[in-house]
């Protein structure tokens, strides 16, 4: 998973409470990517990062934010969850804009 | 526009055909068009990919053609395997370093071959 982990692997949270997921990487990749994959709607960016401190919203961003403190950490917080925020997060890496991500093996997320 | 459509949902094919998967896009900015492969549990892994300057790119078995008039581009996997079978995602992103590099993702074929 060209040297991408993300933490926890799976999660089972409830209603209402702040969640983070995190993903860090060892390739010194510029630009970072949170989607999440549900059925019938392929992968959906939620946030990305093109630097440190530098993050901009996706096309599914609400009730979601993140934060990019190092090079090789990007987190992304549910700042309180929802159910319909049940879903499968992918986070993904590229050295620049317009070539190959490369994605983690996934968080799977449940809210109850 | 920034939707790909992808069809079909789902595909059946049996060891040794032709697995043939569709994607459309409507906005004409897009500038590269990858193919990734998803196996249950595990993150999607890039296959393949095209950018419109060329009308036809193979790599062994898998093959991508492009038609930029209208907006499709399609991914051909010859002498289909068993081991073959996942999730195949077409996806897109904008030209320029302003894009970023984001990707539209199209919807998902599973693709299931039999023995």
């Amino acid at each position: 998973d060209a040297g991408i982990t993300q933490s926890p692997r799976h999660k089972v949270t409830e209603t209402g409470t702040p969640v983070t997921l995190r993903c860090h990487q060892t390739e010194n990749h510029r630009y970072m990517y949170w989607y999440r994959q549900d059925p019938g709607h392929g992968l959906r960016l939620i946030h990305y990062s093109y630097g440190v401190k530098d993050t901009d919203k996706g096309e599914v961003s609400d009730g979601y934010s993140v934060s990019r403190s190092k090079t090789e950490d990007f987190l992304l917080t549910l700042e309180s969850a929802t159910s319909s925020q049940t879903s499968v997060y992918f986070c993904a890496i590229s050295e620049s804009a317009g070539n190959t991500q490369y994605f983690g093996p996934g968080t799977r997320l449940t809210v109850l | 526009q920034q939707q790909v459509k992808q069809s079909p949902q789902s595909l059946i094919v049996q060891k040794g055909g032709i697995s043939i998967i569709n994607c459309a896009y409507e906005n004409t900015a897009f500038d590269y068009f990858p193919w990734y492969q998803q196996f249950p549990g595990k993150g999607p892994a890039l296959l393949i990919a095209i950018r419109p300057d060329v009308s036809e790119k193979k790599e062994g078995r898998f093959t991508i053609s492009f038609n930029k008039s209208a907006k499709q581009f399609s991914l051909h996997i010859m002498d289909s395997q068993p081991g073959d079978s996942a999730t195949y995602f077409c996806a897109a992103s904008l030209a320029g370093g302003t894009s970023y590099g984001k990707l539209t993702f199209g919807q998902g074929t599973i693709l299931t071959v039999h023995p």
